[in-house]
């Protein structure tokens, strides 16, 4: 069991480009869960994905975000037009149900220049 | 609104010490409980969880943790600290309403220092 993957886990950005983080979930896994990781807030909810539903999008910021959870294939959190305030870690969990016991990935760490 | 405070941002141990991080919690509803434990460069690791039953959680490499619902607290805790314990610990809250999870809510995370 690979557990949950994600890629890249570095990824350097210009300011005005696109940014794309994958997530595979765990193998049986159809619950996925995007978190952001900035140095002075410690972690913060983003959205909450079922297969082809976004349950709850309550902590995405309102522009330039977006997620995705395709029927087949990874999760997607995709981040138009990136800016310096979007450099930070990005982590992915997935769980087999809402209540938890969720695995994270290693994060991916965006740095826009 | 749920949220978790850690009021420690460090906390430094010796080795072979007993070891406690705090943790006190907000949430309304039934709270479910986590500690996860963050190496350099790594991803956080789940360390362990309370979702109902006893108040002492037992989980990873030696860990405890007790939850106390007067208090609103779930502090971590470990009877002999080792160096490699050394890390970043965050607690996380999460509400199950029954109509599907709130998102986990994380600490801003204790800095754990063990020294040999």
């Amino acid at each position: 069991n690979a557990g949950v993957m994600q890629n890249p886990r570095h990824l350097v950005r210009r300011r005005g480009q696109e940014a794309r983080l994958r997530c595979s979930p765990m193998k049986g896994h159809s619950h996925v869960y995007w978190y952001r990781q900035l140095p002075e807030e410690g972690l913060k909810f983003m959205v909450y994905l079922q297969k082809e539903n976004i349950i709850d999008e309550s902590g995405m910021p309102k522009e330039r975000f977006s997620a995705e959870f395709p029927k087949e294939g990874p999760s997607i959190l995709r981040i138009q037009q990136v800016v310096r305030g979007d450099s930070a870690a990005y982590f992915c969990a997935s769980s087999p149900d809402e209540i938890g016991g969720y695995t994270f990935g290693s994060g991916t760490r965006l740095t826009v220049v | 609104a749920q949220s978790v405070a850690q009021p420690e941002d460090q906390v430094n141990v010796a080795e072979g010490n007993p070891l406690t991080v705090k943790c006190t919690y907000s949430v309304s509803g039934n709270p479910y409980l986590f500690w996860y434990v963050q190496y350099p460069n790594r991803g956080l690791q789940f360390l362990l969880k309370y979702i109902t039953g006893d108040n002492l959680v037992k989980g990873s490499y030696g860990f405890e943790a007790e939850f106390n619902k007067s208090q609103t607290s779930f502090h971590l805790k470990k009877p002999s600290a080792l160096v490699s314990d050394s890390a970043l610990y965050f607690c996380a809250v999460s509400s199950y309403s029954g109509g599907g999870a709130d998102g986990l809510t994380f600490g801003k995370g204790t800095h754990l220092i063990i020294q040999p």
